[in-house]
């Protein structure tokens, strides 16, 4: 089955500095490549996605990068503001099911 | 207002005890999931269904069982046999093949054994 990797666990970054957090998965069969940020005791919330046949995307300051030779994706966020405080997690299909990283927890300082 | 609907929030289980938490939704989605999330941990599936009356064993699926009787409901029962059932719960739910995949989350239930 997919299995996919998160790093880092933890990362904290100063108010307008910018943010990198990487996955990498296993299953070549797998297309679609979403991230989603969880606050404490939420729901997590899809914030961006990507599919196989792009190579990059971008809204507003949330960008995210995919190298399907290599099977790893990335979540760039530019210009961190407090708000931007949460844990992050990265997820690759299994067919119709997705498989989860085990999150980055994002602490932006003001 | 559409959406995908659990409950409890909060749902307390003796030792031993079978117990059943409810999603339910009015998205007219197809296919619905159960996720396990521990903390500081991502989440992990338990079952998923693609369609009515049919359902297939995630990662975790022990000591868990499912129906679908229903497109809107897909109940998740945590029996006795689930040595460590606390954590929370995340069902979630997406739209027929060929649209878009992105899955729409209920808010959770929270399970703790007392």
């Amino acid at each position: 089955g997919e299995n996919v990797e998160q790093h880092p666990s933890t990362l904290s970054v100063q108010e307008g500095d910018s943010a990198v957090i990487k996955c990498t998965y296993s299953d070549s069969a797998s297309n679609y490549f979403p991230w989603y940020k969880q606050e404490l005791g939420k729901r997590p919330q899809l914030i961006i996605d990507i599919r196989s046949n792009v190579g990059e995307k971008k809204d507003q300051r949330i960008a995210v990068t995919l190298n399907k030779t290599a099977k790893h994706f990335s979540l760039h966020i530019t210009e961190t503001q407090p708000e931007d405080s949460a844990v992050y997690f990265c997820a690759a299909n299994r067919r119709r099911a997705l498989t989860f990283g085990s999150g980055t927890r994002l602490q932006v300082q003001p | 207002d559409g959406g995908i609907t659990q409950s409890p929030k909060y749902l307390f289980r003796k030792e031993g005890q079978n117990v059943t938490l409810s999603c339910e939704q009015n998205l007219n989605h197809d296919a619905m999931y159960w996720y396990r999330q521990d903390p500081g941990q991502g989440l992990r599936l338990i079952y998923y269904s693609q369609i009515v009356n049919d359902f297939q064993k995630g990662d975790i699926a022990e000591g868990y069982s499912v129906s679908r009787e229903k497109k809107e409901s897909f109940p998740l029962t945590v029996t006795s046999a689930q040595k460590n059932p606390t954590a929370f719960y995340l069902c979630a739910s997406t739209p027929p093949i060929g649209e878009d995949y992105g899955y729409t989350f209920g808010s959770g239930t929270r399970l703790t054994v007392v």
